[in-house]
């Protein structure tokens, strides 16, 4: 059972564009929401995280929409880039538990 | 401050051996998290050890375990390996458990033949 959907698998924007990454969740017990960016060779590291008392949350060009009643939220790349070019992964926790992962979005930042 | 170190890298083992992978987290970090990550299943966490004692554990099998030493540091073990292991095992620190970023190491490719 996969817990958090993510979409698309992957996606091309031109450079200035907005990328778009989607995700839903199915345990209304999950109480924690990062978004993680991959590079090839590397970890995911932390972009930014949101807890659902809160519907949106931005830090810099990157912005996260939550709701809670659609159970969805989303990752907004502003002004993209391509040193943005990279896999994402949009996760979920409850309390002290593991995260649990989205399948991951592979965007291409074209010039 | 140093990030998150795992050793080796890169790992060949073949089936029904046993390998023992390192993480050191961040200083001064006291939870370790270890996920894998394959193609097919994505990132899937396996366990999280806090103070010495494995806090949280995952859907796998027994054949993977655990360990963290007062030093924080950690290791993974995995017995009788199956062509499925091939994965990148990721370990993550945070200073505390709940509610806490973790911060992930590079990774140690295992490949089993």
């Amino acid at each position: 059972q996969q817990q958090v959907k993510q979409s698309p698998q992957s996606l091309i924007v031109q450079k200035g564009g907005i990328s778009i990454i989607n995700c839903a969740y199915e345990n209304t017990a999950f109480d924690y929401f990062p978004w993680y960016q991959q590079f090839p060779g590397k970890g995911p590291a932390l972009l930014i995280a949101i807890r659902p008392d809160v519907s949106e949350k931005k830090e810099g060009r990157f912005t996260i929409s939550f709701n809670k009643s659609a159970k969805q939220f989303s990752l907004h790349i502003m002004d993209s880039q391509p040193g943005d070019s990279a896999t994402y992964f949009c996760a979920a926790r409850r309390g002290a538990d593991g995260l649990t992962f989205g399948k991951g979005t592979h965007l291409i930042i074209q010039p | 401050k140093a990030g998150v170190t795992q050793t080796p890298r890169y790992l060949i083992k073949t089936r029904g051996q046993q390998v023992t992978l390192s993480c050191s987290p961040i200083s001064g970090h006291r939870s370790v998290s270890w996920y894998q990550q394959t193609p097919g299943q994505g990132l899937q966490f396996l366990f999280e050890y806090f103070s010495e004692t494995q806090r949280n554990k995952g859907n796998f099998p027994g054949r993977f375990s655990g360990r963290q030493f007062s030093n924080s540091r950690s290791e993974m073990n995995v017995s009788t390996l199956e062509l499925g292991d091939s994965a990148l095992y990721l370990c993550a620190s945070s200073p505390r458990t709940v509610h806490n970023e973790q911060f992930f190491g590079p990774g140690t490719r295992l490949t089993v033949l």
